[in-house]
């Protein structure tokens, strides 16, 4: 069965500061991968898809790398702001794509002004 | 594009009553819905994906005659929680997605329920 997890739980930077959040899985067997922000009581916006074929994904001040064969995503954030304060969560899709996501538990993550 | 709305946002129920949570795709045609709950500080875990026309299928450990789903159309399923319980209190997230390509999903805004 896969497991998602994502370290570290909780994050809290000075504005400005570049970052990375981490993200494992334990079946590198991955159709595809995504990072979803999520704002308190709201739902999921996705950020970035990288397909299984991919290495990395690119929008704006963010961008995701995927290491499939071990089992590792990051998602790189540039010059943070204090909107950028959300949780950030990661899922995988197994199998041939048909499959619903299996998500992390997430990393919260606070910009401080 | 991809809008995936929910209604209700928020609702409040007694227990033993039964309470349905709409999900629709506004801009495109959903072959598969997704209902996902959500617990505090938890991560999302999928109840059930259902494909239009077909039978929900259900994770281990849901109770499919507790949350009944319906993907009658296209563009719309539903999930009932029927008999509610305090238990059932939780985030309701919903997601769509058309069959191929990048198997993309899209979620809804979620739906607060809480079972008094």
């Amino acid at each position: 069965k896969q497991e998602v997890t994502q370290i570290p739980a909780a994050l809290s930077v000075p504005e400005g500061e570049n970052l990375v959040l981490n993200c494992s899985f334990t079946d590198s067997a991955i159709y595809n991968l995504q990072w979803f922000r999520q704002d308190p009581g709201k739902g999921l916006t996705s950020l970035l898809l990288i397909q299984s074929s991919q290495r990395e994904q690119t929008s704006g001040r963010l961008n995701a790398s995927l290491d499939k064969s071990s089992g590792r995503s990051t998602l790189y954030i540039a010059a943070s702001q204090p909107g950028d304060s959300a949780t950030y969560l990661c899922a995988v899709r197994s199998g041939g794509g048909a499959d619903g996501l299996t998500f992390g538990k997430g990393t919260h993550l606070i910009i401080q002004p | 594009g991809a809008v995936v709305s929910q209604h209700p946002s928020r609702v409040i129920c007694k227990s033993g009553t039964s309470v349905k949570i709409e999900c629709r795709s506004l801009d495109f045609q959903a072959t598969t819905m997704f209902w996902y709950r959500q617990f505090p500080k938890k991560s999302l875990m999928l109840m059930a994906t259902s494909n239009e026309g077909s039978k929900a299928t259900y994770e281990q450990g849901v109770e499919k005659d507790k949350f009944l789903i319906n993907h009658a159309s296209l563009t719309l399923s539903t999930l009932t929680v029927t008999s509610a319980h305090p238990e059932d209190s939780s985030f309701y997230i919903c997601s769509a997605r058309v069959a191929g390509g990048r198997y993309e999903q899209y979620f809804g805004p979620g739906t607060r329920l809480t079972v008094t």
